[in-house]
């Protein structure tokens, strides 16, 4: 089946450092690729996302390139803010057609990523 | 607006009690979800509705049952809950329910069963 591995955290930075927080997936054919961000207290925000190979998502200075060859969807930021403390989970959604014959795209996410970022 | 706005933000019940959760968008969006998420954990899909209409339910116990009244409402509807069904429940819509789709969740719901 289809699943997504994150890089266990926590990951804590101070300001300004680079990040990255790798993700690979296993999936057959052509998945799209997402990570989304959940601030504390609320629920999940999309931050980016690549529907096919060699596609990169931006998006706030976050960064991710789709590439096939090695199944991986890495996020990265040159310079991280406090305001980027979060948990990041990436995803990646595959048509998935239901009993009745109704395709929809199912999310599958990985585990997360707690980041902290101190000043 | 580009908010799903979902009610109440935390819900304290007893196992014989029955309750309901309520979710409503305005952005015309023609798919609606509910997950459940344990604390530090990934989000689980438990229901879609596709233009009205129950299409996943993914292996949910009967005690949980979801209601669609019209395209920018979606409840869930509470009743015999376990301690163990405690949890941030949220809601999520998109435009339809396709594999490119960009999910607009809610704030959640932190549910605590006693």
């Amino acid at each position: 089946g289809n699943s997504v591995t994150q890089m266990e955290g926590p990951v804590t930075l101070s300001e300004e450092a680079f990040l990255t927080i790798n993700c690979t997936y296993t999936a057959t054919g052509y998945p799209s690729l997402f990570w989304y961000v959940q601030y504390p207290g609320e629920g999940l925000q999309l931050l980016l996302k690549a529907t096919k190979a060699d596609d990169k998502g931006s998006n706030k200075g976050f960064e991710a390139t789709y590439r096939k060859e090695t199944t991986s969807f890495h996020l990265e930021k040159g310079s991280v803010q406090v305001s980027d403390s979060a948990v990041y989970f990436c995803a990646l959604s595959y048509p998935t057609v239901n009993a009745g014959g109704t395709s929809y795209g199912k999310l599958t996410f990985g585990q997360g990523t707690i980041l902290t970022v101190h000043p | 607006d580009t908010e799903v706005t979902q009610t109440p933000k935390h819900l304290v019940m007893g196992m014989t009690n029955k309750k309901s959760l309520k979710c409503e968008q305005h952005m015309g969006h023609r798919a609606m979800y509910w997950y459940k998420q344990k604390a530090k954990k990934p989000p689980e899909l438990m229901f879609v509705y596709s233009y009205e209409k129950l299409s996943i339910n993914e292996s949910v116990p009967s005690r949980f049952s979801p209601e669609c009244p019209n395209s920018s409402l979606l409840n869930l509807h509470l009743h015999a809950l376990q301690p163990e069904d405690s949890a941030l429940y949220l809601c999520a819509s998109s435009q339809v329910a396709g594999k490119q789709e960009k999910l607009f969740f809610g704030s959640g719901t932190q549910l605590s069963v006693l």
